[in-house]
């Protein structure tokens, strides 16, 4: 069945590093593709997300490029800053409206 | 807009009790989702309703599980009896429509349920 993996946290990084968070998924065909955020205490948010194949989303400085190929869906960030710190989840829906299959969850510390 | 709320925030409750949770979408919004996040883990998706319609239920373990969404605007989900690895978040998200370009998901806060 379909599924999405990322890697496995905690990540702690420094401010202003480089983030990469990893994620691949397994479908047949292509679904849209998701990076929802989940701060402390609050429900999650849709991060940015992207809908076919080589397109990149987007969002706070945050992007990630929909990669048939390795079917991946990597989120990156140039610079992170404290309040980047939280649950990132990456996630895929088909556009039927069917429902939507969420990754494990990585979780970041951001270091002032 | 408000946003999707849920209540309560946090319940505590001894196995084989029953609970209940409550959730108002925002308004305007057809589709409901009811979301079980176990530590740890990604949301996992209960039921799927459209309007006042189920549309997926697959996953809602139904001797213990139910949900309702009265006059298509707020629901309600319950366990009963509740087990020990019923522990877990539970969120509602609620989106325009199930498909197409307004169908992104907004979620509430979410309910942790913890079972001793």
């Amino acid at each position: 069945g379909d599924s999405v993996t990322q890697m496995e946290g905690p990540v702690t990084l420094s401010e202003e590093a480089f983030l990469t968070i990893n994620c691949t998924y397994t479908a047949t065909g292509y679904p849209s593709l998701f990076w929802y955020v989940q701060y402390p205490g609050e429900g999650l948010q849709l991060l940015l997300k992207a809908t076919k194949a080589d397109d990149k989303g987007s969002n706070k400085g945050f992007e990630a490029t929909y990669r048939k190929e390795t079917t991946s869906f990597h989120l990156e960030k140039g610079s992170v800053q404290v309040s980047d710190s939280a649950v990132y989840f990456c996630a895929l829906r088909w556009t039927g409206g069917f429902k939507t299959i969420f990754g494990a969850g990585t979780r970041l510390f951001v270091k002032a | 807009e408000a946003g999707v709320a849920q209540s309560p925030r946090y319940k505590i409750i001894e196995k084989r009790q029953s609970v209940a949770f409550w959730c108002n979408p925002i308004s305007g919004h057809a589709t409901l989702y009811w979301y079980q996040q176990i530590l740890g883990q990604g949301p996992k998706l209960l039921i799927q309703f459209q309007n006042n319609g189920v549309v997926d239920d697959s996953q809602l373990p139904k001797d213990r599980f139910s949900a309702e969404r009265l006059k298509g605007v707020d629901s309600t989900l319950k366990i009963q009896p509740a087990k020990l690895e019923d522990s877990a978040v539970y969120l509602c998200a609620s989106s325009y429509t199930s498909s197409g370009p307004m169908n992104e998901q907004f979620f509430g806060p979410g309910t942790r349920l913890t079972v001793l």
